[in-house]
């Protein structure tokens, strides 16, 4: 069965420092999304993307964060200068069609910023 | 605004013993409906999920959802649970105002033999 998966399953970095998790969507989705989950915490919206372009972004997606389609296969959320409270468990989700379609959750990429 | 409540945090249950965990959700319209689990250190499986039509749904893992108009509750349940149940299940909102979830808080299930 298709999946969605992630790298790496867990990110230490400095504070100040950029970090880029990466994602592939399953093959045939068109809708990509970035969550979090601070521990402890419910997951929450960060960002839609299709058609190479956000559709949507919550108030925590701000100039920090970026997202990208470098390739056909990759969906990537960038982090430019990570601050302690970007710790958190980051998952990557996709899904066929929008306005909500399933979406497929990745396993996360746990992000731990020093 | 929208918004998605799980009113117990924990819920502690026998093996064999029938289980609910409950969701309300705050919305102008019908919104799609999802229950997905997580498993330590995994991601999130989509056990279920109500778009319209019969409003008692099954989903994977002899697990089922009724969805409630008048309450706003979609809960969550199951006759008999295992021990491999024991995970987080999150309740979710898809809006038709976006691509985007809301999710509950989860409830987190512990199953003792």
């Amino acid at each position: 069965e298709p999946e969605v998966t992630q790298t790496p399953s867990h990110q230490v970095t400095q504070m100040g420092q950029e970090v880029i998790l990466r994602c592939v969507p399953i093959s045939n989705h068109l809708y990509f999304y970035w969550y979090r989950q601070i521990l402890g915490q419910k997951v929450e919206f960060l960002v839609s993307f299709y058609n190479n372009e956000i559709s949507e972004k919550s108030e925590i997606f701000d100039d920090q964060f970026s997202v990208e389609r470098p390739d056909g296969s990759n969906f990537t959320l960038k982090i430019r200068s990570t601050k302690l409270e970007d710790s958190a468990m980051y998952f990557c989700a996709s899904s066929e069609q929008g306005i909500g379609d399933t979406q497929y959750f990745g396993p996360g990429t746990r992000l731990t910023v020093l | 605004a929208q918004s998605v409540t799980q009113p117990d945090i924990h819920i502690t249950v026998s093996e064999g013993a029938s289980l609910e965990l409950r969701c309300n959700y705050s919305y102008g319209a019908t919104p799609y409906l999802f229950w997905y689990v997580q498993s330590p250190g995994q991601g999130l499986q989509l056990l279920l999920k109500y778009f319209s039509g019969d409003t008692l749904v099954q989903g994977i893992k002899g697990f089922e959802a009724e969805f409630k108009r008048s309450q706003s509750s979609f809960n969550l349940r199951k006759p008999s649970v295992h021990w491999s149940d024991a995970a987080e299940y999150f309740c979710a909102v898809g809006v038709f105002t976006g691509n985007q979830f809301y999710f509950g808080t989860g409830t987190s299930l512990t199953v003792i033999p």
